[in-house]
Formats: structure tokens, sequence, C-alpha cells
């Protein structure tokens, strides 16, 4: 099982340019969860999926941020028109049941830069 | 919704002495109570959690411990080794059924040889 996988790890992009972060998550899970983190702060929850489903969506900004987990391929956290704000470690974490269920698996992790 | 909140935001100990880590929550719906650790530019791991069924629970020289008639729990480090610097972060589960985690501000605990 080779853990979550996202990616890149790395993305620069320029002001007003689409980011999409990609997760897949563990084997055999079906719930995945984003999450923010900002340079020495803590993880801030976005958005929860199953698979072609959004449960909550409480911390998604409301204009320019998407997620979807589609029945195939990976999750896909897309970033529209970004900006400086936006920089910041996005973390997917995937559990085959809800987190509070069992233990939730992250990824390593995408590192936006806006430049 | 869920709030949590975590003392104190750096932590420095001799090698050999014992950590603690201090985390609060504000809905007494949770449930589930994870400590993750975070390396300089690694993923969080998880290396400890609770349920409210349980007080205590200990994995070797890592503890937690739970009050959920006060809502705060307890990381407890003994016999710190430099491997234990890192960023520690404790979280609670926010809804019953949307199992989603709300994560303290962490806490830096580094390790002095």
């Amino acid at each position: 099982n080779a853990g979550v996988m996202q990616n890149p790890r790395h993305l620069v992009r320029r002001r007003g340019q689409e980011a999409r972060l990609r997760c897949s998550p563990m084997k055999g899970h079906s719930h995945v969860y984003w999450y923010r983190q900002l340079p020495e702060e803590g993880l801030k929850f976005m958005v929860y999926l199953q698979k072609e489903n959004i449960i909550d969506e409480s911390g998604m900004p409301k204009e320019r941020f998407s997620a979807e987990f589609p029945k195939e391929g990976p999750s896909i956290l897309r970033i529209q028109q970004v900006v400086r704000g936006d920089s910041a470690a996005y973390f997917c974490a995937s559990s085959p049941y809800g987190q509070g269920s069992t233990e939730a698996f992250f990824g390593q992790g995408t590192r936006l830069t806006v430049v | 919704g869920e709030n949590v909140e975590q003392h104190p935001s750096t932590l420095s100990v001799q090698e050999g002495d014992s950590a603690v880590i201090k985390c609060t929550y504000s809905d007494s719906a949770s449930n589930y109570f994870p400590w993750y650790k975070q390396e300089l530019g690694k993923r969080p791991q998880l290396i400890i959690d609770i349920r409210s069924n349980v007080g205590e629970k200990k994995d070797q020289r890592i503890a937690v411990t739970l009050n959920k008639t006060a809502k705060h729990f307890s990381l407890h480090i003994t016999e710190t080794q430099p491997e234990d610097s890192a960023v520690y972060f404790c979280a609670a589960n926010a809804d019953f059924g949307n199992e989603k985690l709300t994560f303290g501000t962490g806490t830096r605990l580094t390790i002095i040889p």
C-alpha cells in the first residue's frame, strides 16, 4: 500500500493562474479530507469528500476554491486565480470510514507558492 | 462548531525530562482525540489517539489522558529524546457522522541535549 499520494509536492504559480492539487487516497479508503496549513500555523479543515459527493465544505473559501472526488481517479483541489495569500501547504488525508472512527493517514502535502 | 485550544505554543525540555502538552475543546459531542507529530517539511503523523470511553492510554513513552467533564486532554512524553523535537498537534472530531478533525494550533517541542 503506497499510502496517501499527493502531487505535485511543490507547485509555483503566478498570481491569477490556476492551481490543481491531486490526492490519491490509500487503497480501500473512500473518505478524503483536505486541510490547509499556513506557515507556522495549524491545519485548517477545508473540505470532506466521499466518492462523487461533497459531504462538508464549510472550510472552503466561498470563491475560487473547489474540490471533487470522482468515481474514478484522484481527488482534486482546484484554486482559480490564485493570490499570494493562497501560498500554503495543502494536505490531504484519507480514511476508510470517517476520521472519528479510525486513523486518518496524511499525504506528504503540496506546497503551493504564489509569486 | 468545535474549537480546540492548545498550550503551550512552544516548549523546551532537557533530554530525559518529561513534556506535557494540553488541549481543551468546546464541543461535548466530540468523541475522538488524536495527537499528531509533524517534523519540519513533513506530513503530520498520528502518534496516539484516545476515544471518549477511556480516560488514559499509553504507548511506551507516550501517554494521553482525557477528562470529558472538563473537556480537556493532554499528551505526556516521558524520557524525552532529541528525535522527539517536532511540532505536536492535538485534534478533536467535530460532528458525529461528519468526522472532520479540528486541530489545535500546535506546540513546538524542542529537546535540549
